[in-house]
Parts: C-alpha cells; sequence; structure tokens
C-alpha cells in the first residue's frame, strides 16, 4: 500500500507568478485535504475535496483553488502569489468522509518560497 | 469556532525519562476527536494517537498515552521512556464528529528536544 505522495518537493516563485502542486492520495481513498504550515506553525486548513466535489473551505481567498481527479489524485492552485504565501503545503487523504473512524494520512509536503 | 492551545513552545526531556505535553482546547460540541501528530524534520505528519471525547478510558499506542479530560477541555500527551527518535514538533489537533467538512484544528505545536 503507498502512501500519500506529494510533487514537487520544493519550489521557488515570485509574487504574482501562479503556482500547482499535486498531491496523490493513499490507495483507497477518497478525500483529500490541503493544509498551509507557515514556518513554526501549525497547519491551517485550506480546503477539502470529497469525490472530486469542494467539501468545505478555511479563510483562505479565492486565489487558492483546487481540484481532485476520478482517481482521487489531487491538486492546490494558487494564482496571483504574495511573499505571505511562502509556506509548506500538506496534503492529506481519508478513507471517507464522514465515517467516525477516519484519521488523515499526510503527505510530505511542499515547500514553497515566493520571492 | 473551535480553538486549540499548546502553550509550551518547548520542552526538553532526558533519554529514558518521561514527558507529559499539554493541550487544551474549545469547542461547543459534545462528540469529537483529538489527536496528536508528530512532524520530525523530515516535515511528514505521522500520526501519534487518537481520542474519540464518547470514550472514558484514555487511548495508549505503546509508549504514548493521553490524559483526556473532556470538562477541562484538556488533552495531554505522555511519552514513557524517552528516544532519541522522540525529538520532534508535537501538534494537538481537534476534529467534529460529523458533517461533511471533517477538518482538523491543529494547535502552534511544540518542540520536543530528548537530551542523550
Amino acid at each position: 500500500e503507498t502512501g500519500v505522495t506529494q510533487s514537487p518537493t520544493h519550489l521557488i516563485k515570485t509574487r504574482g507568478q501562479q503556482v500547482t502542486l499535486r498531491c496523490s492520495s493513499q490507495s483507497g481513498h477518497n478525500t483529500v485535504s490541503w493544509y498551509q504550515q507557515a514556518l513554526g506553525q501549525g497547519p491551517q486548513f485550506i480546503f477539502q475535496y470529497y469525490r472530486e466535489e469542494e467539501n468545505g473551505r478555511g479563510n483562505f481567498p479565492p486565489r487558492f483553488s483546487g481540484l481532485q481527479f476520478p482517481n482521487y489524485s489531487s491538486e492546490l492552485n494558487v494564482n496571483a502569489l504574495e511573499l505571505d504565501d511562502s509556506a509548506l503545503y500538506l496534503c492529506a487523504s481519508s478513507p471517507t468522509q464522514v465515517a467516525g473512524t477516519d484519521t488523515q494520512y499526510f503527505g510530505p509536503g511542499t515547500r514553497l518560497t515566493v520571492l | 469556532a473551535q480553538t486549540v492551545t499548546q502553550s509550551q513552545p518547548e520542552m526538553s526531556v532526558q533519554e529514558a525519562e518521561t514527558v507529559t505535553l499539554s493541550c487544551t482546547y474549545d469547542t461547543s460540541e459534545s462528540d469529537y476527536y483529538l489527536f496528536w501528530y508528530k512532524q520530525p524534520p523530515s516535515r511528514q505528519m505521522i500520526l501519534v494517537i487518537r481520542q474519540e471525547a464518547y470514550k472514558q478510558q484514555n487511548a495508549t499506542e505503546n509508549r504514548f498515552s493521553v490524559n483526556f479530560q473532556k470538562a477541562a477541555k484538556s488533552f495531554s500527551l505522555k511519552i514513557s521512556d524517552s528516544q532519541l527518535g522522540d525529538a520532534a514538533m508535537y501538534f494537538c489537533a481537534y476534529r467534529n464528529e460529523t458533517g461533511a467538512n471533517s477538518k482538523l484544528t491543529f494547535g502552534k505545536g511544540i518542540t520536543l528536544s530528548v537530551r542523550p
């Protein structure tokens, strides 16, 4: 059973650019959540996708958007990058949307630096 | 809105000793889940232990155990027989039991160092 994978590992962009981060869920998992972790802070929830539909969103502007594909892999897109977008972006997958025994399994993250 | 507070930014423990990491949370819900995650320098968030709020018995996983005090909204993690590999950042997290949005709400984390 493969775990959650993310690509790329590191990324450097300049302010105003757009970026796409990718995540492959753990086998059998149909829910994916994205988190932003600023340096020295806890992760902050960006949004969640369940069966290709957005299923909840945190306090992030619309320039943060996502997609989930039929194979349950996912993308996080950020437009008009700002310096404060520099962070570790974590993807987490879980087996089902609501089941009480759900645990979210995290990928290794993508470190985004905006210059 | 739920909040999770970890007031100790750093802690240190001698190898083989026991350490307790504190966490408090605030919620109006009666059913929820609490988690401790470990994040080593490799960055990957690893689940350490999980507690269901409806269970009175404290969760235990090998050297890791929790002290869950529902009325006080307190959820501390005890690490026994500390090992060098336990050095990491530890995050306490909360999740509602029901609802479509099963997001995790994290505290700011505690950096644990282990002295040889």
